[in-house]
């Protein structure tokens, strides 16, 4: 059993489409994050949620609505996105609220591709 | 602004090679970790570093956190097409906040 799920693994969109990913995790964890990565940029924090609770927005666009009904499961919101949002979108959880030895980890990502 | 600098950006070599690959900053960190991502999946933790100066080894995998702390370097002796993957260093600033920073990235490619 994966720790970290992540559906649909790829999805592609319009840009007037509205669509949503969903991440779930099994390991018990508290803190839940969504990622960015795009070819030759660095992985780029959107949100983080502890305790069902939004602590971190790093000045994401609004065409993304994070959402966590629970500790265990996130989604996130797609609506009229942009080509340039195509990317793979990477889900993670942890333990706790920082610390040095906090593990982050991941789901195997949703490629999204907007037309 | 990109905060933590890994090079080489890409590395083919040929198995029984070995290589190192580094993360630099201005910054100074609390900690770094080291992750590996291989095609198609989410990265996973190698490694963390806290202290200045520390050296931990993984099997044939050598990470070193640079004395004050602004800096890492992952060395791998012998290396196995097993190891291929994009390795990324991630730090951690400190506090109150589970916020890690990324690298840019070192895509590996370990030829037979």
């Amino acid at each position: 059993e994966t720790g970290v799920t992540q559906t649909p693994r790829h999805l592609v969109m319009g840009m007037t489409n509205k669509k949503s990913l969903k991440c779930e995790q099994h390991l018990g964890h508290n803190a839940m994050y969504w990622y960015k990565q795009s070819a030759k940029k660095p992985l780029e924090l959107m949100f983080v949620y502890n305790f069902k609770e939004q602590t971190e927005n790093n000045s994401v666009p609004s065409r993304f609505s994070p959402e966590c009904p629970n500790s265990s499961h996130l989604f996130l919101h797609l609506h009229t996105l942009q080509p340039e949002d195509s990317a793979l979108y990477l889900c993670a959880s942890s333990q706790g609220r920082g610390g040095p030895y906090n593990e982050q980890f991941f789901g195997p990502g949703t490629r999204l591709t907007v037309l | 602004t990109q905060l933590l600098e890994q090079s080489p950006q890409f590395l083919s070599i040929q198995e029984g090679e070995n290589l190192t690959v580094y993360c630099n900053s201005s910054s100074v960190f609390s900690s770094l970790q080291w992750y590996r991502q291989e095609p198609g999946e989410g990265p996973v933790l190698l490694v963390t570093v806290v202290t200045g100066g520390e050296v931990k080894k993984l099997k044939r995998l050598t990470f070193q956190f640079g004395d004050a702390r602004k800096d890492s370097s992952l060395h791998i002796t012998a290396a196995q097409p097993g190891d291929t993957g994009l390795y990324l260093c991630a730090g951690y600033w400190g506090g109150a906040t589970n916020k890690l920073i990324f690298g840019t990235g070192t895509l590996l490619a370990v030829q037979p």
